[in-house]
């Protein structure tokens, strides 16, 4: 298995902007994780989904972050505007589990955001 | 307020000896405990789970123990080699079903 696929590894972009993370889990697994990741403040579960539906989102900062997991193969997270203080890496982790309960989360290289 | 404590400036030893990492908690009642290591540039990867009702919980090198009376969680990587050498996170359960991960402690094992 290729394990977690996040896209873009990579992106830069100016305040105002959209910006669309994308991951695909593991082939199989039922739960979908967002985490965001800095220096000051470590790793934040942001959102998190069980066969695609949202379970919990209050670790979503604002309205300008949305997330949606339209089928079991494929997650999307955008910020909308963009702002500075956005900048982090943005994980994506997926389980077999009905939550973090009982198994471990694979994680995804991350997507590195700037914005500017 | 809930805290995660790791020991937030780097440990350092040399090769061979037993590294010993520490996670505290508090105004926590964690179902379970998980550790995980990442790499630079790197997601986490998961080690070793540790249940509240399991004392001690060890795989090839690696042990790991929890006390839920004194709410923390030793993390000890035995004949640790430069390999080893990586941030490691420890990472609780709630029962809001959660992961809440704490800031990670940086090892480094020189030759």
């Amino acid at each position: 298995d290729a394990g977690v696929i996040q896209s873009p590894r990579h992106e830069v972009t100016e305040m105002g902007q959209e910006v669309t993370l994308r991951c695909k889990p593991i082939s199989g697994h039922n739960s979908l994780f967002w985490y965001r990741q800095t220096m000051m403040r470590g790793l934040e579960l942001l959102i998190y989904f069980n066969n695609n539906v949202p379970i919990d989102d209050s670790g979503m900062p604002e309205d300008r972050f949305s997330a949606k997991m339209p089928n079991a193969s494929f997650s999307t997270l955008k910020i909308q505007p963009s702002e500075p203080r956005d900048s982090a890496v943005y994980f994506c982790a997926s389980s077999s589990s009905g939550g973090p309960l009982t198994y471990e989360q694979y994680f995804g290289p991350g997507t590195r955001l700037t914005v500017t | 307020s809930q805290k995660i404590e790791q020991n937030s400036e780097a440990l350092n030893i040399q090769e061979g000896k037993t590294a010993t990492l520490t996670c505290n908690y508090t105004n926590y009642s964690p179902a379970y405990l998980q550790w995980y290591r990442q790499d630079p540039g790197r997601g986490p990867v998961f080690l070793l789970l540790i249940r509240e009702n399991e004392k001690e919980k060890r795989k090839e090198r690696l042990k790991v123990t929890f006390d839920t009376t004194l709410k923390q969680s030793l993390f000890h990587i035995t004949a640790s080699q430069p390999a080893d050498s990586a941030t490691y996170l420890c990472a609780l359960a709630t029962n809001t079903d959660k992961l809440i991960f704490g800031t990670g402690t940086r090892l480094q094992v020189f030759p």
